[in-house]
């Protein structure tokens, strides 16, 4: 099955700097990668996905690159704001196979942005 | 908000007990997908559901079980707790099962004592 390995585990910036995350995933199959945001006791909520025939996706200060044939993605914020402070999680899935959508996650990134 | 109902929010209970936890999808939603996470094993997928069939399964123990409705909300059934089931568990929907994003419920914390 898919196995998705994701660093840092923690990481700590100022206000204002760049963060960059880090995924690689097992399964050459899977074709859908999102990111979800979590804060602390709450849902996950997804801030942005890329679908393999793709390389790259931005929404405003967040953005999203894939290599195929490294099998590895990354998430990078710009800009980085204390409310970004948060634990961000990869998946990748294999929507068109036996997996059916489901999503193998990564460990987890806690990112702190100090003011 | 995300569209996506569960319930209760905390549930604390005995060990060997049966409990039931709710979901209810995203209107027009037909996939519902139960995520467990827990602190030293992440995000886990349990199992997934398609208008009312099940589809896909993942690390879901046998104690467990699920099921989705005709008006298309699921329970996800836990029985003979035990102290290591004490976790976070998430619903999520999505559109058509396959291809869509997925949408996370606000999750039931379950407290086994």
């Amino acid at each position: 099955g898919e196995n998705v390995e994701q660093h840092p585990s923690t990481l700590s910036v100022q206000e204002g700097d760049s963060a960059v995350i880090k995924c690689t995933y097992s399964d050459s199959a899977s074709n859908y990668f999102p990111w979800y945001k979590q804060e602390l006791g709450k849902r996950p909520q997804l801030i942005i996905d890329i679908r393999s025939n793709v390389g790259e996706k931005k929404d405003q200060r967040i953005a999203v690159t894939l290599n195929k044939t490294a099998k590895h993605f990354s998430l990078h914020i710009t800009e980085t704001q204390p409310e970004d402070s948060a634990v961000y999680f990869c998946a990748a899935s294999d929507p068109g196979g036996t997996s059916y959508g489901k999503l193998t996650f990564g460990q987890g990134t806690i990112l702190t942005v100090h003011p | 908000d995300s569209g996506v109902t569960q319930t209760p929010k905390h549930l604390i209970t005995a060990t060997g007990q049966r409990v039931t936890l709710r979901c209810s999808p995203r209107s027009g939603d037909l996939s519902v997908y139960w995520y467990q996470q827990s602190l030293d094993q992440g995000l886990q997928f349990l199992i997934q559901y398609y208008n009312g069939e099940e589809r896909a399964k993942g690390n879901i123990l046998e104690r467990f079980s699920a099921q989705q409705f005709p008006d298309l909300h699921s329970e996800l059934n836990l029985s003979s707790l035990e102290l290591g089931d004490s976790a976070l568990y998430f619903c999520a929907s999505s559109a058509e099962g396959s291809h869509d994003e997925q949408f996370f419920g606000p999750g039931t914390r379950l407290t086994v004592l």
